[in-house]
């Protein structure tokens, strides 16, 4: 069974840092890209980020970029977010969603069940 | 960067109706249009790619159409277990973006 278990949400002061995991189960991951994305509470769905099956190619929302770092370990079968400087309107539950195809630009058929991240002084 | 509308934002009607919700893309994508369900207080679900390719398992009563800017999920009749918010992101390149959402309730 494909699995996508985020971890390390929580909640942090503006301007601090947090780290998000993805650990997968069911599929080879090392052959798929993946992706993050956020949604706010009571709002919509947010692209964050996307990485490459490989990890050589890192995509990011204009929102994040500069802050945000998309990374994977194919050995430890895990995607990562590290977030930085993080803001109020960072405030969502993130997904990490696997593609379709494998392809950086996919569909999302695979989705974690979220983890929160509360920004909050 | 292409913008993605939605509409309506919300809707809402009986059981046994058919209901279409749209989608434009500010630019054209071609095909690389997909739709997704979430429903409340669950993660979203993929029911279509490629603007029309429905994904295993969706009912058939879930359709969609269209391509370049213009496309469309219509939901021939609406069931009950259909509630939901209905999103379609376009992924033909970076950002994969998504529209606002369209919620569907039963009237």
């Amino acid at each position: 069974e494909v699995q996508l278990l985020e971890s390390g949400g929580g909640f942090v002061q503006p301007g601090g840092s947090l780290r998000l995991s993805c650990a997968v189960s069911g599929f080879t991951f090392s052959r798929y890209a993946m992706s993050w994305v956020r949604q706010a509470p009571g709002k919509g769905l947010e692209w964050v980020s996307s990485i490459s099956a490989g990890g050589g190619a890192t995509y990011y929302a204009d929102s994040v970029k500069g802050r945000f770092t998309i990374s994977r370990d194919n050995s430890k079968n895990t995607l990562y977010l590290r977030m930085n400087s993080l803001r109020a309107e960072d405030t969502a539950v993130y997904y990490c969603a696997k593609h379709l195809n494998g392809w950086s630009f996919d569909v999302f058929d695979i989705w974690g069940q979220g983890t929160m991240v509360t920004v909050s002084s | 960067d292409i913008q993605m509308t939605q509409s309506p934002t919300s809707l809402s009607a009986s059981v046994g109706d058919r209901v279409t919700i749209t989608c434009r893309a500010s630019q054209g994508i071609s095909l690389y249009l997909a739709w997704y369900q979430q429903k409340p207080g669950k993660v979203p679900k993929l029911l279509i790619s490629a603007a029309s390719t429905l994904q295993s398992g969706v009912p058939s009563r879930f359709s969609g159409s269209g391509s370049g800017t213009d496309f469309t999920l219509t939901i021939s009749s609406l069931q009950p277990e259909d509630v939901a918010t209905y999103y379609c992101q376009k992924y033909n390149s970076a950002p994969l973006t998504f529209g606002g959402g369209t919620k569907v309730e039963i009237k």
